[in-house]
């Protein structure tokens, strides 16, 4: 199994730029979330999603928009980049089952720069 | 690589020795604690878990405590490894099923 997939790997954008981060899983897993890695900061939730058709807002979601058409795909979509979204952006999925706990599976990121 | 970027508290441990990575979260009602790796230009790995109704949990060198009465956690590291040298991070789940992540420690093994 690949796990968790993200792509690309390193991107450049000019501010005022869109582009969308993919990600794709082959768990089954129902849900997916976005996070981003800052300095001093811990991992931010961005926006998550427990089903296909289902999303939600995190912690910081402005700037960013997200769709689950499958179970497989959840892309982030910079709609206008700014400097302020100069980051490292992880993907996480685990099964929904909320009858147990269960930790989050990461992708390896994207880091993206915003000039 | 990003662990480097992120300006973190840094244990320097002797490869052999054991490490302790601690971690102190804010929720009382966190029912579930993970502690995850992260490896330079890698994302976090799960290593080890533990819910709250338990104080103490094993894995393969890695042992997890709970204090739940001051609200702390720890990561012991057995032997330490070069391999184990990297960014750790303690997370908190609590509510529905909502997650708070630490800033994270970087250990760094030598030889």
């Amino acid at each position: 199994n690949a796990g968790v997939t993200q792509t690309p790997k390193f991107q450049v954008l000019k501010t005022g730029q869109s582009m969308t981060l993919q990600c794709a899983q082959d768990m089954n897993h129902e849900y997916m979330s976005w996070y981003r890695q800052d300095p001093g900061m811990g991992l931010r939730l961005i926006h998550y999603s427990v089903g296909a058709g289902i999303t939600d807002q995190g912690e910081v979601p402005n700037g960013y928009n997200v769709s689950r058409s499958t179970t497989e795909d959840f892309p982030l979509r910079l709609l206008s980049a700014a400097p302020s979204q100069t980051s490292v952006y992880f993907c996480a999925s685990r099964p929904r089952d909320s009858s147990y706990n269960s930790p989050l599976h990461f992708g390896n990121g994207t880091r993206l720069t915003v000039t | 690589g990003e662990s480097v970027g992120l300006h973190l508290p840094t244990l320097s441990v002797q490869e052999g020795d054991n490490s302790i990575i601690n971690c102190a979260y804010s929720n009382s009602a966190s029912d579930y604690f993970i502690w995850y790796k992260q490896e330079s230009g890698k994302g976090p790995q799960f290593i080890i878990d533990i819910r709250s109704n338990m104080d103490k949990r094993q894995g393969q060198r890695v042992t997890v405590l709970l204090n739940k009465t001051v609200k702390h956690l720890s990561l012991q590291i057995a032997a330490t490894q070069p391999g184990d040298s990297a960014v750790y991070f303690c997370a908190e789940v609590y509510g529905n099923n909502r997650l708070a992540f630490g800033k994270g420690n970087q250990v760094v093994v030598i030889p």
